[in-house]
Formats: C-alpha cells, structure tokens, sequence
C-alpha cells in the first residue's frame, strides 16, 4: 500500500465551481501536511501547509486535516481558469528527517 | 524572494554520457534534495543532503550520485546515462525542520537518446 494515495483526475470544472481535491494516507505518523500547485513544465510552488489537525484559509483556498480519518483536503472557491494546474500533496513526519512524502498529483482543469 | 535555479531546463544526452545537473538556492538552506518526476509515478527522491559534504540516499539513488561542495549548490551527476532516466528533475532547498517549506527550482527535462 502506498503511503500517500491521490486521485490522478483529470479533474474538469467550469469557473466559479468548488472544488474538492482529496489525499489519504497511511502513515499515522505524519505531522505536517501540505499542498503545492504545479503548472506545467514548471516546479511546484507551495501553496498551503497546516500542522497536525485542523482548517487553514489563505483567500479562495482552505486546507482542511482529519487525522482521525487519515484525510486531507484542499477547497478552491471560485474557481478560475488561472487554478488549472496539478495539485501535489505532501506529508511528513516530524521525526521522519528531512523528505517529503507525496502524492501523485491531480490534474485540474478549470473551463471558461 | 526565494529562489532555486537550476542550470538548464532541457537537456538532451546521448545513453552512456556523464551527466551534470546543477542547482543553486540563494536562501542560505541548510537542505537540499533532488527528485525525479515521471507521469503516473509522481514525485520521486533520489538524494538529499543536510549540509555541505553530507549526502543521503533517498528512494531510488542507483545510477546517480550527487555533489554538494557549496552551501548553495547541490549538483546531480548521471554516471552514464540510460534511457531509462529520461525524465523531470526537480532540485528543493529546505530550512532544517522546516519540512513544510522546500522550495523547488523550475526543473530540467532530461531525454537521454
């Protein structure tokens, strides 16, 4: 069983919709729990991190941790053509050293 | 404004040559790794290093080894290439602890002929 587990998609949504994007993940250990955005060609760019349980805003996006459940989740309000990317998360232990460990990102696309 | 760079963003290499993949970060991080990306397989590592002179073997460290002479700079090195390491590299600096903010460079796509 692979540590974290991601929905490839693709995901396709028209603007203005929310959207869900989903990882779960076996390791009860990991501690802190993030999400980039990658367009394509390029690197990723961080783009949400919450530690252990809970919800994180920053704008039309909102990291939300159930630990109990071993699921997190990111919501993009609103959503605009500009949001279409690969969104990778990743997790880590806080005593697991210094990698992350990620998802196999989701493939969103956000139509006009 | 944090930054990591990496020294070309496609390469082409013929199977059995040396390859040399460089990054630079300019943010004074104690960390740096390098990952290789390949479609339906994700984000892989293949090496890290803590500090200058130090290397640790990530997930799939056969046919690479790394460099890391500067603070700054962390360099990938492809003994002989293989066509079967044509794929994204993408080098990350970190803070130590901070394993919530790695940073990644644009990334190299490598096709090896």
């Amino acid at each position: 069983q692979k540590e974290v587990e991601q929905d490839p998609g693709p995901l396709s949504v028209p603007e203005g919709a929310i959207v869900s994007l989903n990882c779960t993940y076996s390791n009860s250990a990991f501690q802190y729990f993030m999400w980039y955005r990658q367009y394509s060609r390029k690197g990723p760019e961080l783009l949400m991190y919450t530690y252990s349980s809970g919800n994180k805003e920053d704008g039309r996006f909102t990291a939300q941790v159930d630990k109990s459940s071993k699921y997190i989740s990111l919501f993009i309000r609103d959503s605009q053509p500009s949001d279409s990317a690969t969104y990778l998360c990743a997790m880590s232990a806080s005593s697991s050293g210094y990698a992350l460990n990620f998802g196999k990102g989701t493939s969103l696309l956000v139509t006009p | 404004d944090v930054k990591v760079t990496q020294s070309s963003r496609y390469l082409v290499k013929r199977t059995g040559e040396k390859v040399f993949l460089e990054c630079v970060q300019d943010m004074d991080h104690e960390n740096m790794f390098w990952y290789r990306q390949d479609p339906g397989l994700g984000l892989r590592l293949i090496y890290f290093s803590y500090d200058v002179k130090m290397k640790e073997k990530g997930d799939i460290p056969e046919g690479y080894s790394v460099s890391r002479e500067k603070k700054e700079r962390f360099s990938l090195i492809l003994e002989s290439a293989s066509t079967n390491q044509t794929s994204m590299y993408l080098c990350a600096s970190a803070y130590p602890g901070g394993q919530e903010t790695q940073y990644f460079g644009p990334g190299t796509r490598l096709l090896v002929l």
